[in-house]
């Protein structure tokens, strides 16, 4: 029952340097969804995707990108890191809008 | 994208009932009513959703004002295991279809032994 699997767990980061956080879910769900979580606050969307190659910027998209070539994966980029995206990451998938979306374990990721 | 008011925190004593109240007075015709509860270091999962209609699930029961206005998760017996931050979050299936969750902070429920 692997369901969403996020990797790493754990990661620091020097201010600039760049990195890929992986989100792969093995329920064959066609939307996927990258939220971050700030100390204390509720998650915020940071880009959504609807299927494999569609994807659309949510709340607060800015210092990421998002690719979306196949069903199962779902990696979002970090291309010059700044302290400000110190958070923990949460990937989620759905099988439709309007199903239950299922998260993973999240990223925690620090920059320093 | 409407909006949910819930308490910042709630006490619960252990095996009594919780009820956990959401206000959401803008909600329109289209917006479905999720919950969800955080762990402690874990991610989001899924308790309950519904439209108009009280529901049942293993996990809660939904009670839902008739003029949709307001709606209470119901935790029957609270174990330790239930303290959680609670998110009431609408959900619009109507105009869009992207299923995107707006979380609010949320109600952190603290279950005493």
């Amino acid at each position: 029952n692997a369901g969403v699997t996020q990797t790493p767990k754990f990661r620091i980061l020097k201010i600039g340097q760049s990195m890929t956080l992986q989100c792969t879910q093995d329920m064959n769900h066609n939307y996927m969804y990258w939220y971050r979580q700030d100390p204390g606050m509720g998650l915020k969307l940071i880009y959504y995707s609807v299927g494999a190659g569609i994807t659309d910027k949510g709340e607060v998209p800015n210092g990421y990108n998002v690719s979306r070539s196949t069903t199962e994966d779902f990696p979002l980029r970090l291309e010059l890191a700044a302290p400000s995206q110190t958070s923990v990451y949460f990937c989620a998938s759905s099988y439709s809008y309007s199903k239950p979306q299922h998260f993973g374990d999240g990223t925690r990721l620090s920059i320093l | 994208d409407a909006k949910t008011t819930q308490p910042n925190s709630m006490e619960s004593n252990e095996e009594e009932p919780v009820h956990l109240p959401c206000n959401h007075s803008t909600i329109s015709g289209t917006d479905y009513i999720h919950w969800y509860r955080q762990l402690p270091s874990q991610g989001p999962e899924y308790v309950i959703h519904g439209l108009t209609s009280n529901v049942n699930n293993r996990m809660a029961s939904l009670a839902i004002a008739e003029d949709r206005k307001s709606s209470t998760l119901i935790l029957h017996r609270a174990t330790l295991r239930d303290a959680a931050v609670y998110y009431c979050i609408l959900r619009d299936t109507g105009s869009s279809n992207t299923g995107k969750l707006i979380f609010g902070q949320g109600t952190t429920l603290q279950v005493k032994p």
